[in-house]
C-alpha cells in the first residue's frame, strides 16, 4: 500500500460547489503540506501543517482551508470552487525528527486532478 | 527570499548520451537543495539532496548534482540517458520551513 494517498484521483465539479481533497498517510510523520501544480509554474504550497495543532498558510491561501484531523489526515478544502482552481494537488508529508528542519525529505501523494467548470 | 531558477524549460537526449539539467539558485544563507522527479502520471520522488556536507552528491538512478557556491548552481547530470528517465524534473531549495520549487525541466529521451 503507498504511504501517502489522496482521495480522489480526479474529480470535476462546478463554479461554486464546496469541494474537499483528503490525504492520509501511514508514514507516522508529524509534518504534512498541500501543494497545487500548474503548468510552467512548479508547486507552489498552499498550506502546511507541522502538527495536528500548527497550521499554516502558504504562498496561495487564498480559496482554500484545511483541517488537520489526525497526525494522519490532513483535508483540503475549497469552499466555493473557481475555474482558476483547476490544477493537480498534492499532498506530501516530512518528518522532523530524522535531521534539521530544512533538509527534510517530503514525500508526495499520486496527486488529485481537480477541474473546475 | 529563497529561490531556484531552472534554465531549460525541456531539455531533449539521446539514450546513452548524458544529461545536463541546469540549476541556480539564490539564498541568503547556507541552502539544503535538492532534486525531485515526476514521472507521468505521479507523485515527486526525491533524487537526491545538498545539506552543506560533501558538494557532489550522489543520488538514485545513476544521478549526481555538484553544489557550486561560486556559480551558485547544482546542475544535475547523468553520464548515460535511459528512456526511464524521461520525466519532469524540479530544483528545489528549503526556506528554512517550507520548499520553494523551480518551474521544472522536461527531459525527453529519444531511442
Amino acid at each position: 500500500d503507498a504511504d501517502v494517498t489522496q482521495t480522489p484521483r480526479n474529480r470535476i465539479t462546478k463554479t461554486g460547489k464546496r469541494i474537499m481533497l483528503e490525504c492520509s498517510q501511514t508514514k507516522g510523520h508529524d509534518r504534512m503540506y498541500w501543494y497545487r501544480q500548474d503548468p510552467g509554474l512548479g508547486l507552489r504550497l498552499i498550506y502546511y501543517s507541522f502538527d495536528v495543532k500548527d497550521i499554516n498558510k502558504g504562498e496561495i491561501s487564498d480559496g482554500y482551508s484545511v483541517s488537520r484531523q489526525a497526525q494522519a489526515k490532513f483535508s483540503l478544502s475549497l469552499e466555493s470552487a473557481i475555474p482558476n482552481q483547476t490544477a493537480l494537488y498534492f499532498c506530501a508529508t516530512s518528518d522532523s525528527t530524522t535531521t534539521g528542519v530544512y533538509q527534510e525529505t517530503q514525500y508526495f501523494g499520486p496527486g488529485t486532478r481537480l477541474l473546475v467548470l | 527570499a529563497q529561490s531556484v531558477t531552472q534554465l531549460d524549460s525541456h531539455v531533449s537526449v539521446s539514450e546513452g548520451t548524458p544529461v545536463l539539467l541546469r540549476c541556480n539558485y539564490s539564498s541568503s544563507y547556507s541552502p539544503s537543495l535538492f532534486w525531485y522527479v515526476q514521472h507521468p502520471n505521479k507523485g515527486l520522488q526525491l533524487l537526491l539532496k545538498y545539506t552543506s556536507a560533501a558538494t557532489l552528491v550522489k543520488g538514485i538512478n545513476g544521478f549526481e548534482a555538484e553544489f557550486k557556491k561560486s556559480e551558485t548552481s547544482f546542475h544535475l547530470t547523468k553520464p548515460s540517458a535511459h528512456m526511464s528517465d524521461a520525466a519532469e524534473y524540479f530544483c528545489v531549495v528549503s526556506d528554512r520551513k517550507k520548499l520553494v520549487f523551480g518551474t521544472g525541466t522536461r527531459l525527453l529521451v529519444s531511442p
